[in-house]
């Protein structure tokens, strides 16, 4: 059985830092891209950033360039949000996902965990 | 960015009804549009992917139709488990992007 598990959220002031990780199993780790996705207070989904099989690829929303960094390690089947310079607009719950394989869609996510960035 | 319009944002439906809900991109991106359910509290589920792929285990009462940059996701007939808000995405080109979202409540 596919699962993800995320942990690392919490509540930081404007200006922190917060370092999410996503646990996964039930599946081959190193054969799929990985997501982040979050979804804001009263707002949609928006995605955050995606690292590909072996990080050859990475990519990221631009709202999130420059201070967030998504990375994995496929021997421990875990990825991670580095999140730095944390502003009050990024406060939501974050999801892992991952990539239907060959497509970037999201056949399987984690139950989300809580940032709240706040004075 | 590839930006998605959905509508209606909201609509109010009986048990039974068809529920149709439209995205619209703002540039051709070929048939490269997922859907999703989100209930509150929990994960989206994927349902359709490529515009009209439906995911394994989804029922058949869920459809998609569209290319280009005009999308539907039909629902044929209203169960008590749909009443959800639905989102579109885009996965034609990074960053991939989300429509706003569509809440189906019960009328």
């Amino acid at each position: 059985e596919v699962q993800l598990v995320e942990s690392g959220g919490g509540l930081v002031k404007p200006g922190g830092s917060l370092r999410l990780s996503c646990a996964a199993s039930g599946f081959t780790f190193s054969g799929y891209t990985m997501n982040w996705v979050r979804r804001a207070p009263g707002r949609g989904l928006e995605w955050v950033a995606s690292v590909s099989s072996n990080s050859d690829y990475i990519y990221n929303t631009d709202s999130v360039k420059g201070r967030f960094t998504i990375s994995r390690d496929n021997a421990k089947t875990l990825f991670y949000l580095q999140m730095n310079s944390l502003r009050v607009e990024d406060t939501g719950v974050y999801f892992c996902a991952r990539d239907r394989l060959a497509w970037a869609v999201f056949d399987y996510w984690g139950q989300g965990t809580l940032v709240t960035v706040s004075s | 960015a590839i930006q998605l319009t959905q509508s209606p944002s909201s609509l109010s439906a009986s048990v039974g009804d068809r529920v149709t809900i439209t995205c619209r991109a703002n540039q051709g991106i070929y048939s490269a549009l997922a859907w999703y359910q989100q209930k509150p509290g929990e994960a989206p589920k994927l349902l359709i992917y490529d515009a009209s792929i439906l995911e394994n285990g989804v029922p058949s009462r869920f459809s998609g139709s569209g290319s280009g940059t005009d999308f539907t996701l039909t629902i044929s007939s209203l169960h008590p488990a749909d009443f959800a808000t639905y989102f579109c995405q885009q996965f034609n080109d990074y960053p991939l992007t989300f429509g706003g979202g569509t809440k189906v409540e019960i009328k």
